[in-house]
């Protein structure tokens, strides 16, 4: 496979399950990304990987944990989520945490909380 | 006042026809500049970067203007295949060797045969 694949492509969960969003790059690139985007609004950045190390956490509700286990997975843990956290989960990539540096997108997690 | 402003559109446009798409972002230390599209239930896709000194690449120009804070994308000869999301997007140094992409909402571009 090529670029950025995340699974499940969607996902219906009730707020009291436990589910977990995938993220794998095969670009060989050293920083990841989740971002959030909901109806009406603009892509949100939630948290960022380089080498591993998380290195921003926009005050991303700890129901949220994500987990990097190496510079090409990446995880998000979700955990008694709201419903208003239904929304296309997208992760992505670049070579490094830098300004000039284009982000590859995965095709998303859609996903809706009952 | 929002960090990146996009007029959300819908443009829509003939075939054959020029549009132009404005951006406006409200952090002056802001250093990186991009045009993104995405197509309908699909991820964002770089279209292309902007630079101070403008850019083309085809049928598509981009500028900025720093001292403005304003982002421009022209498209000529607009086909269908041109039909999507426009995002501007800003990139900010955050601090502790962390840089910050901010998307707007989007301009929705529909070409019309």
């Amino acid at each position: 496979e090529t670029g950025v694949t995340q699974t499940p492509r969607h996902l219906v969960m009730g707020m009291t399950n436990k589910k977990s969003l995938k993220c794998e790059q095969h670009l060989g690139h050293n920083a990841m990304y989740w971002y959030k985007q909901s109806a009406k609004k603009p892509l949100e950045l939630m948290f960022v990987y380089s080498l591993e190390e998380r290195v921003e956490n926009n005050s991303v509700p700890s129901r949220f944990s994500p987990e990097c286990p190496n510079s090409s997975h990446l995880f998000l843990h979700l955990h008694t989520l709201q419903p208003e956290d239904s929304a296309l989960y997208l992760c992505a990539s670049s070579p490094v945490v830098a300004s000039s540096y284009e982000q590859y997108f995965g095709p998303g997690t859609r996903l809706t909380v009952t | 006042r929002k960090e990146v402003e996009q007029d959300p559109g819908p443009f829509n446009v003939p075939e054959g026809a020029t549009v132009a798409f404005n951006c406006t972002y409200s952090n002056s230390a802001s250093q990186s500049f991009f045009w993104y599209r995405q197509d309908c239930r699909k991820e964002p896709k770089l279209l292309m970067s902007v630079y101070s000194s403008g850019n083309e690449d085809g049928r598509f120009t981009a500028q900025l203007n720093r001292a403005s804070q304003y982002i421009s994308l022209l498209i000529r000869d607009s086909k269908l295949s041109d039909s999507a999301t426009y995002l501007c997007v800003v990139n900010l140094y955050s601090g502790a060797g962390s840089y910050q992409l901010t998307f707007g909402k989007g301009t929705k571009l529909s070409v019309i045969p």
